[in-house]
């Protein structure tokens, strides 16, 4: 099947400083990419949705300014989490979607602020 | 709108006896149905999907599901548990625009006892 990679899989960062999760499509062209987060023992929450080459569409109470997306070719998105506090801590997952099939999941990121 | 109930947040079983996760869905279309499994820090594995073909869809590691449209229903089923089964699972509904985002329900989290 399609994989999907996300790096790193585990981050610790200090309160204040902004941290950038890759999301690559390693075997095809993911032509929308989400972003979700995921609290302990909770489902997934979409943050949100990016096509290549436009801008994000952005979930209600995601804050743009703060989860930065670029999603600056076929095969790779970016998530910045800017000035991350503690309360960002939390398992970010990408996933991504060839044209007309279903999403693959990357492996997923433990973010902890300290 | 679309949207997902998991019935149940914990299911506990022995190894060897059936398993059976719930989940019900609300779709304002015809719907596309996934269930995900997700092991401890890592991201969502595709089990199984219906898409509107045959109603009893069979998956990966022994799982399979039904869909019944007339009880707007979609359950996880196995014969016989495994103590690798352990782990958290999600329905999922696939929304109806054209990027394809996922609802998801609130998982449950599957307990196999020697």
């Amino acid at each position: 099947g399609a994989v999907v990679s996300q790096h790193p899989s585990r981050v610790i960062c200090k309160s204040g400083t902004s941290v950038k999760i890759e999301c690559r499509s390693l075997d095809f062209q993911a032509t929308t990419m989400f972003w979700y987060r995921q609290f302990p023992k909770q489902s997934l929450m979409l943050m949100a949705t990016s096509n290549e080459g436009s801008k994000a569409t952005y979930e209600q109470g995601v804050e743009k300014d703060k989860f930065l997306i670029n999603h600056a070719s076929l095969t790779l998105s970016t998530l910045t989490v800017t000035s991350a506090h503690p309360e960002d801590s939390s398992f970010y997952i990408c996933s991504a979607r060839p044209r007309s099939t279903e999403a693959f999941f990357g492996q997923g990121t433990r973010l902890t602020v300290v | 709108a679309q949207s997902v109930t998991q019935l149940g947040s914990h299911v506990s079983v022995s190894e060897g006896a059936l398993v059976l996760l719930r989940c019900n869905y609300s779709s304002s279309v015809p719907p596309y149905l996934f269930w995900y499994v997700q092991y401890p820090n890592q991201g969502l594995q595709l089990l199984l999907k219906y898409t509107s073909a045959a109603t009893l869809v069979k998956g990966i590691n022994g799982f399979e599901a039904e869909f019944k449209k007339s009880e707007t229903s979609f359950h996880l089923t196995k014969p016989s548990a495994h103590m690798s089964d352990a782990a958290e699972y999600f329905c999922a509904v696939k929304g109806g625009s054209t990027l394809g985002r996922l609802y998801f329900g609130r998982g449950t989290q599957l307990t196999v006892w020697p």
